[in-house]
């Protein structure tokens, strides 16, 4: 079992949608977490970073964490086309040397 | 420049060749890690450096990849007799610390053996 879990998609949304994008993870020590957004054939760029559970909120993006359930969620309110891209999950120990990531969920948003 | 630097962006080497891939973290951050992101895959944990030491080497798939970080700043990452299933995307990132503190990755090295 890999140690972050996601649902590779593809996702394909209307322009304006609320978007739902979800990551599991079953390492209990996991305490920060973030989201990053990659475009074809760039590098992953970091949109979100929170630390153990609750909500952060940035513009249109809400972060989502639940500890006892071990589930990362971003939603992206008033999706653009612009908003058309890989979304990567990632979590990692508080003294661990590495971020742990997930698939990756590839989000398409329709005009 | 203000972010995570690599290059070169594109490298295309035959079977059983030697290659250098830099990175140039951000000014002031003694973290830096190199991954590795195949198609479709999301990026995977190759080492980890704190200053000019690697602090943990454990993703590094063989004897055949090695990385230095002599002076705690600029990283390389050497790969030596290539093989096909090295071709990837190597990407960089550096953090201002261990602890607490957010990763920002560069574009990556993408990285053909023919």
């Amino acid at each position: 079992q890999k140690e972050v879990e996601q649902d590779p998609g593809p996702l394909s949304v209307p322009e304006g949608a609320i978007v739902s994008l979800n990551c599991t993870y079953s390492n209990s020590a996991f305490q920060y977490f973030m989201w990053y957004r990659q475009y074809s054939r760039k590098g992953p760029e970091l949109l979100m970073y929170t630390y153990s559970s609750g909500n952060k909120e940035d513009g249109r993006f809400t972060a989502q964490v639940d500890k006892s359930s071990k589930y990362i969620s971003l939603f992206i309110r008033d999706s653009q086309p612009s908003d058309s891209a890989t979304y990567l999950c990632a979590s990692k120990e508080p003294s661990g040397n590495q971020f742990y990531f997930g698939t990756g969920t590839s989000l398409t948003v329709i005009p | 420049g203000a972010g995570v630097s690599q290059t070169p962006s594109n490298k295309v080497t035959e079977k059983g060749k030697y290659v250098e891939l830099r990175c140039d973290p951000i000014s002031g951050h003694t973290a830096l890690y190199w991954y590795r992101q195949s198609l479709g895959q999301g990026p995977e944990f190759l080492i980890y450096f704190q200053g000019t030491g690697a602090a943990d080497d454990s993703g590094l798939p063989n004897d055949r990849f090695f990385a230095v970080r002599p002076e705690g700043s600029v990283s390389t990452l050497k790969i030596q007799r290539t093989e096909r299933g090295d071709s990837a995307v190597y990407l960089c990132a550096s953090s201002l610390g261990l602890v607490n503190t957010e990763a920002f990755f560069g574009q990556g090295t993408r990285l053909t053996v023919v």
